[in-house]
C-alpha cells in the first residue's frame, strides 16, 4: 500500500471549520482514499472516502486535490467531541489490509 | 446490530503465560481483521479472515501469535510466552468484504505483560 504523510498534530477552536491535511505523492489510480478517527479509548471509526470527487457525508468532507496527490478532510464545525487521531488511508479497490499511519492528532479548545 | 465485541476489555498477565483474546464480529460480516497498537502509534496489522480462511498474516505475527476463526464466526487470538513486548491494545475489526468495505472496529483487549 502506497504510504501517506499526515501533520502530527493540529489544534482548533470549537465551533470553527478543521482542515486536515493529508499528502499521498505515490497514490495509484486504483488507490481509494480512506480517513478514519480514534477517539480516545475507542477503536477506530470509518469517517469518509472517496476516489477522484470531493465527498460529504454527515460526518465531514473529503476534498482531493485534481492530481490525487493530496486530500484534506474538512470538519466544518469542529465540536469537543472530534478531539481525536485522524488517520489517513490508501487502499486499492478490493485491497487485503488497511494500513494505518501514526495520524494526525486534533485537539479542540473550547 | 450490537456491534464488534471483544473480551476481555483488559488483560494483565506474567511474563510466559499463554492468553486468549476472543472478538464476536457484526453477524454477517464475512472479513475479520486483527490489529495491534501500541500508545502513540496508528494500528498494525497482524491478521484477517475471510469466512474462515486466514487469508493474510503480517511479518509480526511471530510463531507465538495463533489465530482461529471457527466456522467463519467468532475470532480468537492467542499469545503464547507472552513477553513484555506483547503489551498493547490488540484491536478486532469486522466488514461486509464488499466494494469498499468499511472497518468496524470493537473497542479492543489491553495486555499488560508484567
Amino acid at each position: 500500500d502506497a504510504k501517506t504523510t499526515q501533520p502530527n498534530s493540529m489544534e482548533s477552536n470549537e465551533e470553527e471549520p478543521v482542515h486536515l491535511p493529508c499528502n499521498h505523492s505515490t497514490i495509484s489510480g486504483t488507490d481509494y482514499i480512506h480517513w478514519y478517527r480514534q477517539l480516545p479509548s475507542q477503536g477506530p471509526e470509518y469517517v469518509i472516502h472517496g476516489l477522484t470527487s470531493n465527498v460529504n457525508n454527515r460526518m465531514a468532507s473529503l476534498a482531493i486535490a485534481e492530481d490525487r496527490k493530496s486530500s484534506t478532510l474538512i470538519l466544518h464545525r469542529a465540536t469537543l467531541r472530534d478531539a481525536a487521531v485522524y488517520y489517513c488511508i490508501l487502499r486499492e479497490f478490493y485491497g487485503q489490509n488497511f494500513v494505518f499511519g501514526p495520524g494526525t492528532r486534533l485537539s479542540v479548545l473550547p | 446490530d450490537t456491534g464488534v465485541s471483544q473480551d476481555p476489555r483488559h488483560k494483565i498477565t506474567k511474563r510466559g503465560q499463554n492468553v486468549t483474546f476472543r472478538c464476536d464480529p457484526i453477524s454477517e460480516h464475512n472479513r475479520l481483521y486483527w490489529y495491534r497498537q501500541t500508545l502513540g502509534q496508528g494500528p498494525e496489522f497482524l491478521t484477517y479472515f475471510q469466512n474462515e480462511a486466514q487469508l493474510e498474516k503480517s511479518r509480526l505475527l511471530s510463531d507465538r501469535f495463533s489465530a482461529e476463526r471457527p466456522k467463519g464466526s467468532f475470532s480468537t487470538l492467542e499469545i503464547q510466552r507472552t513477553e513484555q513486548g506483547d503489551s498493547a491494545m490488540y484491536l478486532c475489526a469486522s466488514s461486509s468484504g464488499a466494494f469498499n468495505e468499511k472497518l468496524f472496529f470493537g473497542s479492543g483487549t489491553q495486555l499488560s505483560v508484567l
